[in-house]
């Protein structure tokens, strides 16, 4: 499986400022995903993040509200920009890799709980 | 675009329980689909993957099939533990390794 860390595991923010999560991952991938969790719900893809090219963001989300940094294949940062309380959700990195030549499977990384107040 | 359902949205038995949780998912063009667990507060684990050529895979107590012409999965539980609540979510794995999610099924075992 790919191990992936996240920093912070949790943070709670004041409004108006801006919160950096770091992912880490222990092995090189192309693909790296930024999921949002809002409370009670599913998670809802944020945007991909391919190294050595902008993010691509998904209906919903914009580039000035979450900038995306992938410098290299192992490591890939989410800023949550100007935070407002509904902001507050869990942010869950996640990578695509296939194990031992087998089908693509997606890992999650254990997720940062963001509470902005 | 891919919707994925999770049904039922919630779910407490007693423990012992065989119990069954079921997803459906409307574009059956997927490469796999895969159920994950969630425990309150954390990530997700992935259970098990099932690969679009594949009718089912197993993993101790944990059987998950797939129908793709009627665009549906199944997660069966056996023999159900307290240990077992967490909610439980499946996704499907569309071209361009995109991840559709369902709502997830709630589950709580009773000791």
């Amino acid at each position: 499986s790919a191990v992936i860390s996240q920093k912070p595991s949790r943070d709670i923010c004041q409004r108006g400022t801006s919160l950096t999560i770091q992912c880490q991952v222990d092995s090189q991938v192309t693909m790296m995903f930024w999921y949002r969790q809002q409370p009670g719900q599913s998670l809802t893809l944020i945007a991909t993040a391919n190294q050595g090219s902008e993010a691509t963001y998904e209906s919903g989300f914009v580039i000035d509200k979450f900038p995306i940094s992938r410098p290299n294949l192992t490591f890939s940062t989410l800023t949550v920009s100007n935070m407002s309380p509904e902001d507050s959700s869990i942010y869950l990195c996640s990578v695509v890799k296939s194990l031992a030549g087998g089908p693509n499977e997606q890992f999650f990384g254990p997720g940062t709980r963001l509470t902005v107040l | 675009k891919q919707e994925v359902t999770q049904i039922p949205a919630a779910l407490s038995v007693p423990e012992g329980e065989n119990l069954v949780l079921n997803c459906s998912f409307t574009d059956s063009a997927i490469y796999n689909l895969q159920w994950f667990r969630q425990d309150p507060g954390k990530g997700l684990t992935s259970l098990l993957l099932i690969q679009s050529s594949q009718r089912e895979q197993t993993s101790g107590r944990l059987n998950a099939s797939l129908d793709k012409s009627s665009g549906r999965s199944t997660l069966y539980i056996a023999a159900s533990q307290p240990g077992d609540s967490a909610t439980y979510l499946c996704a499907a794995f569309n071209a361009g390794n995109m991840l559709t999610f369902g709502g997830g099924t709630r589950l709580m075992v009773k000791p």
